[in-house]
């Protein structure tokens, strides 16, 4: 089974701080992706990456970067939190098929 | 006009009975299809996905696929409580996955 972990199922920031969202995959995958999920929006794609050292922007990129140092981590780093960041945040990961598999999410609050 | 539409519900039903969850999309030149279930508070797990027109099944679950009216159901057979959760469908080709904004299903014992 594939197995995608993010480092944190809840997590408090206040406006302004530095956030760090990791990402892990099992499988050897090359694609991985950061969505963020609100409710009436959807789900929406943030980020991803097709290989080490790779990435491309996604539909909402802007207040975002990420990292991919190794195959199998994916970070998603907000460089100065704001309010409207407030959000489910969701990492998938994608092999030679075209089915993504998706973490359990991290719930991140900005205060 | 978004490319993969979805009524989002909610939707509640009485155990036992059929549900029929339902998406639409725009672009032709999708050629793969999936869906979803999302638990309260959890991540997506896949549920089922389809590379052509017609039907799939997998126990209690039908996935249906029509091409030509750009149309893609979830059938779920004899429901139960633990259905309920927020289905997406998504489409996609070359890659790329778009996904419905989720229909909230709730059965009721």
């Amino acid at each position: 089974d594939v197995k995608v972990t993010q480092s944190s199922r809840y997590l408090v920031k206040r406006t302004g701080e530095k956030v760090f969202l990791e990402c892990v995959q099992d499988m050897d995958h090359e694609n991985m992706f950061w969505y963020r999920q609100d409710p009436g929006l959807g789900l929406r794609l943030i980020y991803f990456s097709y290989d080490v050292k790779m990435k491309e922007k996604g539909d909402i990129p802007e207040g975002y970067s990420v990292s991919r140092e190794k195959k199998e981590r994916f970070s998603l780093i907000l460089e100065s939190a704001s309010t409207n960041q407030t959000s489910m945040y969701l990492c998938a990961s994608r092999g030679s098929t075209d089915t993504q598999y998706f973490g359990p999410g991290t719930r991140l609050t900005v205060l | 006009q978004k490319e993969v539409e979805q009524d989002p519900g909610p939707l509640s039903v009485p155990e036992g009975a059929i549900v029929s969850l339902n998406c639409t999309y725009s672009n032709s030149a999708f050629q793969y299809f999936m869906w979803y279930r999302q638990y309260s508070r959890k991540g997506p797990e896949l549920l089922m996905y389809t590379y052509s027109s017609g039907n799939k099944e997998d126990g209690r679950f039908t996935a249906q696929v029509d091409k030509s009216s750009k149309y893609i159901s979830l059938f779920i057979r004899d429901s139960q409580p633990s259905d309920s959760a927020t289905y997406l469908c998504a489409a996609g080709s070359q890659g790329n996955l778009i996904f419905g904004k989720g229909t909230k299903l709730s059965v009721k014992p």
